[in-house]
């Protein structure tokens, strides 16, 4: 089983609209989770840490459930700069991150 | 203030080439990692260095790869000999040791072997 796991998409969304989507952790040990960003051909750049309490980033919202051990994140007012790939990140020790393999999200005019 | 440098940006040879990806790290960051990218794996940690000092080699695929860090602000990473599956993106990454636990990538260094 992998650690992180991650729907793909693509998630095709209009302008404006809202996306949502979420991933699994296998190791109810993890210490942090993040959500990083990464576009086409670039590298990962980290978009937020999640809390356990949830917490938003401006149009970005990102969720917690540590007994279910899943994470989410949210987008509202989607624009077309938001088009990129989202991983999911779990910090399974003091120096490990394991990544998922990223959620595709492409926002269409 | 600059980001994490790789080098080259770009990296086409033939099997059983030998290559020599780089990184220079973001000044005053005290870890170091090598990740690995390719569609069917994902992002995967290859070896990481706390203060110059390699601590967990254990996601090098094999003996064909070594990775040394000489000194704070560089690092190399060597395939020898390569071979087509070690085609991928070779991403740097360092972090802080203190502070938010936020690691910056280089922009990464795309290899093909043929």
């Amino acid at each position: 089983r992998k650690e992180v796991e991650q729907d793909p998409g693509p998630f095709n969304v209009p302008e404006g609209a809202t996306v949502a989507f979420n991933c699994t952790y296998s190791n109810s040990a993890s210490q942090s989770f993040f959500w990083y960003r990464q576009d086409c051909r670039k590298e990962p750049k980290l978009l937020m840490s999640v809390y356990s309490s949830g917490n938003e980033d401006g149009r970005f919202t990102a969720q917690l459930n540590r007994a279910s051990q899943y994470i989410s994140l949210l987008i509202r007012d989607s624009k077309l700069s938001d088009s990129a790939t989202y991983l999911c990140v779990v910090r399974l020790n003091d120096y490990k991150l394991s990544f998922g393999a990223g959620t595709t999200v492409t926002v269409r005019a | 203030d600059a980001g994490v440098i790789q080098s080259p940006r770009h990296e086409v040879t033939e099997m059983g080439q030998e290559v020599t990806l780089r990184c220079k790290p973001i000044s005053g960051h005290d870890y170091l990692f090598w990740y690995r990218q390719t569609m069917m794996r994902g992002l995967e940690l290859l070896i990481y260095f706390n203060n110059n000092v390699p601590i967990d080699d254990s996601g090098m695929p094999e003996d064909r790869f070594s990775a040394k860090m000489p000194n704070a602000s560089f690092s190399t990473l060597k395939i020898q000999p390569s071979e087509p599956r070690d085609s991928a993106v070779y991403f740097c990454a360092s972090r802080s040791g203190t502070g938010v636990w936020e690691l910056f990538f280089g922009e990464g260094s795309r290899l093909t072997v043929l």
